[in-house]
């Protein structure tokens, strides 16, 4: 089955902890999203990139790393400088980041952090 | 920047009662919508989208949207719910310039017996 998978779905932090969240997909898609989903707040952008080896900053990058070596994988890292790092993360896929692209995202189904 | 509102943050409804959920968006040239639910401690799965051609889109589980250029709008709406529907809604917009999704706040509905 073609999807996005995320690993781990429940993952537990210390304080000053680098830790690192999986993404990958078997769409063949192109451009691979980031967003942290706060209760009440909606989905925030944190990274994305539109082709391997290449990513840029979203909205709330501070505190953030990623990578994107393969087509299929794009990590996130969420560095001991996050100063509230405790949320619900979700990844994300589509076709192409291209201007023309009517393109849908496509969601995996999320890994909740939290830093004790 | 592109804005989504979604001015309901929560919705109760009895069960096969009509509902619906409000979006607008700020005005772009040019703009994609989606709908899109969230069942707790799930990702996101896509309901319905407006990229084209009619305005009133229908979806899966029996859900349809109407864009409303006008009024920037793109209202959701069910003309009789299930309990199966309580779950979370978000509203999306992407400009036409990159594939940036922009995501309202989200709106719970809550299906009452």
């Amino acid at each position: 089955d073609g999807g996005i998978t995320q690993s781990p779905k429940y993952l537990f932090r210390k304080e000053g902890q680098n830790v690192t969240l999986s993404c990958e997909q078997n769409l063949n898609h192109d451009a691979m999203y980031w967003y942290r989903q706060d209760p009440g707040q909606g989905l925030r952008l944190i990274y994305y990139s539109q082709i391997v080896n290449d990513f840029q900053k979203g909205d709330i990058a501070e505190g953030y790393s990623v990578s994107r070596e393969k087509k299929e994988s794009f990590p996130l890292t969420v560095t001991s400088a996050q100063k509230n790092p405790t949320a619900f993360y979700l990844c994300a896929s589509s076709t192409s980041a291209l201007a023309a692209s009517t393109d849908t995202q496509y969601f995996g189904p999320g890994t909740r952090l939290t830093v004790l | 920047a592109q804005s989504v509102t979604q001015l309901d943050s929560q919705v109760p409804v009895f069960e096969e009662a009509p509902v619906e959920l409000r979006c607008n968006y700020s005005s772009s040239v040019s703009v994609y919508l989606f709908w899109y639910v969230q069942y707790p401690n799930q990702g996101l799965q896509l309901l319905l989208k407006y990229l084209s051609g009619s305005t009133l889109v229908k979806g899966i589980n029996g859900f349809e949207a109407e864009f409303n250029k006008s009024q920037t709008s793109f209202h959701l709406r069910k003309p009789s719910v299930h309990i199966s529907d309580t779950a979370e809604y978000f509203c999306a917009v992407r400009t036409g310039n990159f594939n940036k999704f922009y995501f309202g706040s989200g709106t719970k509905l809550n299906v009452k017996p």
